[in-house]
């Protein structure tokens, strides 16, 4: 079994301020992980993902997370936020071996003020 | 590609009437997943399914159906709605292997119980 926690719900920024939203996770089994956003009225997308080598992994937008496996931590961070950041994010965990059984965190409103 | 589509995007239905949600993808992906979007509760996972088929239940499957005769279709079955059942439901598909294991998410339906 698996599970993973979303420290902040929501977490309010002003514009070009740096942010970071922080997930932790549980596992039983190898996990890939996982950061989605959504915007509203849309389905997820994938962010990024890390699924083995380097432990920072970086979006094409200027997100970046890093793996923590002593912590059990993914957290997503971007230097710089732009009022076109504010969405749901969401941290996710699948289990190595089947894709369909992922689990999500709760989400962290990211909301940029300008 | 059309990617992940889910029909009907709105639904209203009254206390014990029953329905289909229609999924389908053209990706040719092995694994297909249902969830649930509460607010503040994040994405639940309802059934999935590895392959043609083959399906499983997730986290909250009670109240609903799933079956995978074919690789590109997933359909979501309620089978007697309750209030319990209002949310957004979103349906999602994988590949096997293929250095991927994201999760490609289709629009979503918001379904009301009333």
């Amino acid at each position: 079994a698996q599970s993973v926690t979303q420290l902040d719900s929501q977490v309010p920024v002003f514009e070009e301020a740096p942010v970071e939203l922080r997930c932790n996770y549980s596992s039983s089994v190898s996990v890939y992980l996982f950061w989605y956003v959504q915007y509203p009225n849309q389905g997820l997308q994938l962010l990024l993902k890390y699924l083995s080598g380097s432990t920072l992994v970086e979006s094409i937008n200027g997100f970046e997370a890093e793996f923590n496996k002593s912590q059990t931590s993914f957290h997503l961070r971007k230097p710089s936020v732009h009022i076109s950041d504010t969405a749901e994010y969401f941290c996710a965990v699948t289990p190595t071996t089947n894709a369909g059984k992922s689990t999500f965190g709760d989400g962290t409103t990211l909301t940029v003020k300008p | 590609n059309a990617g992940v589509t889910q029909t009907p995007k709105f639904q209203v239905l009254k206390t014990g009437q029953s329905m289909t949600l229609q999924c389908a993808q053209d990706m040719n992906h092995e694994y297909m997943s249902w969830y649930r979007q509460d607010p503040g509760m994040g994405l639940r996972l309802i059934h999935y399914s590895v392959g043609a088929g083959i399906t499983d239940q997730g986290e909250v499957p009670n109240g609903y159906n799933v079956s995978r005769s074919t690789t590109e279709d997933f359909p979501l079955r309620l089978l007697s709605a309750a209030p319990s059942q209002t949310s957004v439901y979103f349906c999602a598909s994988s590949p096997r292997g293929r250095g991927s294991y994201e999760q490609y998410f289709g629009p979503g339906t918001r379904l009301t119980v009333t």
